[in-house]
């Protein structure tokens, strides 16, 4: 069965800094793998996909991630933070189980001034 | 397009109440997704429909749950009776395919079980 985990359930950092959000997947198939974001009081929506075309791939809000096979890694990155960047993000990973998606338990980011 | 749509967004009832969350999906969406969000567990994924029909509801909870799509614009998801532990933000979700395809989530009904 696929799963992912997602390291790290809050990251805080200052405005300007680097973001890295991380997390890893388990896959007996070749995975698609997904980063959504959950503002406060509102739905999930998504950041960006990787369904095997390019290994990196570029979302909304400057947002990047990179699929790694050998690290069975999918980590989110933003140079910059912005204060608006505050919210809870999830990792998700799909291509078995009948096509469900399976999603993290979540990574809580905070923005410093 | 509107987006998905839930109603209730808030939910207070008592212990052994009926409960009815309801959802619009995206028009055009083949699937739909009912979720529930805790601290504990995180997001799972209780059922789900194509073109109406329930294809997967492995992960409903007990029979106190029960999940009906009577026609490409509406989903229901009922629990009865309702319990403390139910109390949790549900979400509906809709998308075009599977596996590939993103899936749009509707604001949520946050439910409090007294």
């Amino acid at each position: 069965a696929q799963s992912v985990t997602q390291l790290g359930s809050h990251v805080s950092v200052s405005e300007g800094a680097l973001v890295l959000l991380r997390c890893n997947y388990s896959s007996s198939v070749p995975p698609y793998l997904f980063w959504y974001v959950q503002y406060p009081n509102q739905g999930l929506q998504l950041l960006l996909k990787y369904t095997s075309a390019a290994t990196l791939v570029k979302g909304i809000n400057g947002f990047e991630a990179e699929f790694k096979k050998s690290e069975t890694s999918f980590h989110l990155t933003k140079p910059s933070a912005h204060m608006s960047d505050a919210a809870e993000y999830f990792c998700a990973v799909s291509g078995d189980q009948g096509g469900k998606l399976i999603f993290g338990q979540g990574t809580e980011l905070s923005v410093k001034p | 397009d509107a987006g998905v749509i839930q109603s209730p967004r808030h939910e207070v009832t008592e212990m052994g109440q009926e409960v009815t969350l309801r959802c619009k999906p995206i028009s055009g969406h083949d699937y739909l997704f009912w979720y529930r969000q805790t601290m504990m567990r995180g997001l799972e994924l209780l059922i789900y429909f194509n073109n109406n029909v329930p294809i997967d509801d492995s992960g409903m909870p007990e029979d106190r749950f029960s999940a009906k799509m009577p026609n490409a614009s509406f989903s229901t998801l009922k629990i009865q009776p309702s319990e403390p532990r139910d109390s949790a933000v549900y979400f509906c979700a809709s998308s075009l395919g599977l596996e590939t395809d993103t899936q749009y989530f509707g604001p949520g009904t946050r439910l409090t079980v007294l």
